[in-house]
């Protein structure tokens, strides 16, 4: 069946380093894959998404590329701040539209 | 309203006991969800209506999982005789069409079972 596979976290880095946060995915049929984000406290929020095969998606300084030949949607931000402290998850589209998620990896960026 | 409410925002239960949850999804939007995010965890699929239908309803843990959606707006899911494992943040999500566009998440409620 499908599912999505995050790296494990805390990912801690110092504000202005580089971000990524790997996923990789199994899937029948050509899904639409997703980041989102969830803040302390806050509801998951939609950070970008790719719907076809090399199509990028970008928001807020970070950006992800639907790769098919590797089943993969990395997370990359060139340079992080104290306010991108989150926990992020990936996600593929099933049937109806459902949302399949990782586990979440939780980033923690420190002044 | 402006986003996706749910209520309540907190719930004890003690174990046995029936709840129910509320979603107030987004004036208008056809789709609606729900998940469960257990602690550490990503979110789980529970459910899916298209208006007042629910097309899926296959991520429903066991029978005392029950969800409904009667005029194709608020949903309630109830959850009869909680367990432990019950516990959980479940989630509403809902979106203005059935496309592959992302949707709107509520902020959730936090089941404990005691």
């Amino acid at each position: 069946g499908n599912s999505v596979t995050q790296m494990e976290g805390p990912v801690t880095l110092s504000e202005e380093a580089f971000l990524t946060i790997n996923c990789t995915y199994t899937a029948t049929g050509y899904p639409s894959l997703f980041w989102y984000v969830q803040y302390p406290g806050e509801g998951l929020q939609l950070l970008l998404k790719a719907t076809k095969a090399d199509d990028k998606g970008s928001n807020k300084g970070f950006e992800a590329t639907y790769r098919k030949e590797t089943t993969s949607f990395h997370l990359e931000k060139g340079s992080v701040q104290v306010s991108d402290s989150a926990v992020y998850f990936c996600a593929l589209s099933g049937g109806y539209n459902k949302l399949i998620f990782g586990a979440g990896t939780r980033l923690a960026v420190h002044p | 309203g402006a986003g996706v409410s749910q209520s309540p925002r907190y719930k004890v239960a003690k174990r046995g006991q029936d709840v129910a949850l509320r979603c107030d999804p987004i004036s208008g939007h056809v789709s609606l969800f729900w998940y469960q995010q257990a602690l550490g965890q990503g979110p789980e699929f529970l459910t899916y209506f298209q208006n007042e239908a629910q097309l899926d309803k296959s991520g429903l843990p066991s029978d005392r999982f029950f969800a409904e959606r009667p005029e194709g707006s608020v949903s309630t899911l109830k959850i009869q005789r909680t367990q432990q494992e019950d516990s959980a943040v479940y989630l509403c999500a809902s979106s203005h069409r059935t496309g592959w566009d992302g949707y709107t998440f509520g902020s959730g409620t936090r089941l404990t079972v005691v």
